[in-house]
């Protein structure tokens, strides 16, 4: 069974640098994954943050970056501001038609 | 803009069934990847479906064999109909269209309860 693992909880102090990550229990994220971020406050759904590994959604602004840090992909965030506390979840595609998200990443900011 | 609204959630008893609704405006339905993805309460996100423009479907296994999406592309409008629901059933459903590899535009979401 694919599970995608995320750090559960991470805090950051404002205007500092996080990075969270996103990873496979059964090998590595790649680009070929099309690793995909998004940004869920409660009781709202989710927004499209990142797509295909590093492509901001429209209206996102540039504090968020995605990449491949080693054997996972990896959001970026900069400049922490009090309302990005959150929750954060990637999303891979798996081929044949299947998604599967991670179990997403409460952010504190201190 | 490109907007999902949901109808159809509620109480459903185990074994019953029950169709979700999600009816799209400025975008058309038949042309378009549709997905369903849900969130247990307190939990993450979980992709439960993919409806492709070809008509291909995909699920989960969580609801592989219980779970049937289409689409009505006179009413522009997304389905899924759940069958045999468990408990574990329960939570917030969403729509949401994928292009670029990614679920962009997300409905607001309906909640479905599982319980007899």
């Amino acid at each position: 069974q694919t599970v995608v693992t995320q750090e559960p909880s991470f805090s950051v102090f404002p205007g500092g640098t996080v990075t969270l990550t996103c990873g496979l229990n059964s090998g590595s994220v790649s680009a070929s994954h099309r690793p995909s971020w998004y940004q869920q406050t409660p009781g709202q759904a989710p927004r499209a943050l990142i797509h295909s590994t590093n492509i901001r959604s429209s209206g996102v602004p540039d504090r968020f970056s995605g990449s491949i840090l080693g054997n996972k992909a990896a959001l970026m965030i900069t400049g922490a501001r009090a309302d990005d506390e959150c929750s954060f979840y990637c999303g891979l595609y798996m081929g044949s038609g299947i998604w599967v998200f991670g179990g997403g990443t409460k952010l504190t900011v201190l | 803009e490109v907007q999902l609204v949901q109808s159809g959630g509620g109480l459903i008893q185990p074994g019953g069934s029950l169709k979700l609704s999600c009816a799209a405006s400025y975008l058309t339905v038949r042309s378009n990847y549709m997905n369903w993805v849900r969130q247990a309460p307190g939990k993450g996100l979980e992709w439960v479906s993919t409806l492709h423009p070809d008509g291909g479907a995909y699920y989960a296994d969580s609801v592989k064999g219980r779970f049937t999406i289409s689409r009505d592309s006179s009413e522009n409008t997304l389905f899924l109909r759940m069958d045999s629901p468990r408990a574990d059933d329960t939570a917030v459903y969403y729509c949401a269209t994928n292009s670029n590899w990614h679920f962009d535009t997300w409905g607001q979401g309906t909640l479905v309860t599982v319980s007899s």
